[in-house]
């Protein structure tokens, strides 16, 4: 398995506050994710990083926003939680170019806004 | 506008007999097409992909199928065995290093 850990694994919060989400990988990979799972959408993108202090927006970047100061740590911050960000958060990591393009998945976690 | 569907949201079988798991896509200008594999309070693991160059690729139990003029991928589990019971997405990759998900299909393998 790819060492990938994320942090925390489950968090209950409250609408208005501010959440951070940590994705740690140990394999030196260049590319990085952060996606949510909701019933009936799937695994959606939100942000990714492409290098340090490199980030590019996904389909559904609104209301996030993301950090990588180091190669092994990308950061995934609510600014103000709502409840339709209440949602199982997954991180990846995978190192292009060429080819196939296999992402590795962390474990998730689980946030609640209440 | 969803790029990959799976139209179906869930598939029972009986252990031993043939999955099949549909995904359709409405654009051409992809590079690969995955399937991945989840189980509950985990990550998404990759199983299975193929190039667009490609109409088969096949990995033990796993066949996956790619028919280009209908813009249709299959994912064959043969045989099923109650262990495959998950969530499988397929995925699509093409031009730049961002995957699209399907909405995912539960497979339950009934003993």
């Amino acid at each position: 398995d790819a060492g990938i850990t994320q942090s925390p694994r489950h968090k209950v919060t409250e609408t208005g506050t501010p959440v951070t989400l940590r994705c740690h990988q140990t394999e030196n990979h260049r590319y990085m994710y952060w996606y949510r799972q909701d019933p009936g959408h799937g695994l959606r993108l939100i942000h990714y990083s492409y290098g340090v202090k490199d980030t590019d927006k996904g389909e559904v970047s609104d209301g996030y926003s993301v950090s990588r100061s180091k190669t092994e740590d990308f950061l995934l911050t609510l600014e103000s939680a709502t409840s339709s960000q209440t949602s199982v958060y997954f991180c990846a990591i995978n190192n292009p170019p060429g080819g196939t393009d296999t992402q590795y998945f962390g474990p998730g976690t689980r946030l609640t806004v209440l | 506008d969803q790029q990959v569907k799976q139209n179906s949201p869930s598939l029972s079988v009986q252990e031993g007999r043939i999955s099949i798991l549909n995904c359709d896509y409405t654009n051409s200008m992809f590079d690969y097409f995955l399937w991945y594999k989840k189980y509950p309070a985990e990550g998404p693991t990759f199983l299975i992909s193929i190039s667009s160059i490609k109409d088969k690729n096949e990995d033990g139990r796993f066949t996956v199928f790619l028919n280009k003029s209908a813009k249709h991928l299959s994912l064959h589990i043969v045989p099923s065995q109650p262990g495959d019971s998950a969530v499988y997405f397929c995925a699509r990759q093409g031009g730049s290093e961002k995957l699209v998900f399907g909405k995912g299909m539960k497979l339950t393998v009934n003993p």
